[in-house]
């Protein structure tokens, strides 16, 4: 079965600094990746997806990640955070079997300060 | 605008008493996905739907049914047998093609035991 793991409950980082969220995964054959973002009492929204190709992934609101095969890894970056990135991130990855299920991390807090 | 619509936003629910939230799209997805946010906890998957009059459970579809009979609606029931239903329930839906973010989530309601 495939998992999701994000070690950081929460990372707390000034605002104009760059950020880092961490994930790691564990799937059999190729992982199809993705992170989201939550706001309070809303729904997720999507910020990228890794599936092929380039291992840096280019997505919403300038963030990206880094996909590494060796380590199994998944880390959202932004190069200047902002205080209204401070928000829950969650880090998916999608079922290789029926159902096409997403299974997430427990998620990170980001909390973005001036 | 194509979407999901979760209804209500907020639930109150009676020790023993079923509930049921709704969940309905508009973008022509085939598949639907019912999950639970707790705390901590990340997202865990209730229940799925691949096509209509077919459902399957997920990780913790104990005390929880849902009926697939439109395309475009899954709804949720909580029935009395869920020992511990106050959560944030999530809907999404999923198109077949992997351009786009794939996954489109509700806006989530909130569930609460009084």
């Amino acid at each position: 079965a495939q998992s999701v793991a994000q070690p950081e409950d929460q990372v707390n980082v000034a605002e104009g600094n760059p950020l880092t969220v961490k994930c790691t995964y564990s799937v059999s054959g190729n992982p199809y990746l993705f992170w989201y973002v939550q706001y309070p009492n809303r729904g997720l929204q999507f910020l990228l997806k890794y599936i092929t190709g380039d291992n840096l992934v280019k997505g919403s609101y300038g963030f990206e990640a880094e996909f590494n095969k060796s380590q199994t890894s998944f880390h959202l970056k932004k190069p200047s955070a902002l205080v209204s990135d401070s928000a829950l991130y969650f880090c998916a990855v999608r079922d290789t079997g029926g159902g096409n299920k997403l299974t997430f991390g427990t998620g990170t807090q980001l909390k973005v300060e001036l | 605008d194509g979407g999901i619509t979760q209804s209500p936003k907020y639930l109150f629910r009676k020790e023993g008493q079923n509930v049921t939230l709704s969940c309905e799209q508009n973008l022509n997805h085939d598949a639907m996905y019912w999950y639970r946010q707790d705390p901590g906890q990340g997202l865990r998957l209730i229940y799925y739907s691949q096509i209509v009059n077919d459902f399957q459970k997920g990780d913790i579809a104990e005390g929880y049914s849902v009926s697939r009979e439109k395309k475009e609606s899954f709804p949720l029931t909580v029935t009395s047998a869920q020992k511990n239903p106050t959560a944030f329930y999530l809907c999404a839906s999923r198109s077949a093609l992997d351009r786009g973010p794939g996954y489109t989530f509700g806006s989530g309601t909130r569930l609460t035991v009084v």
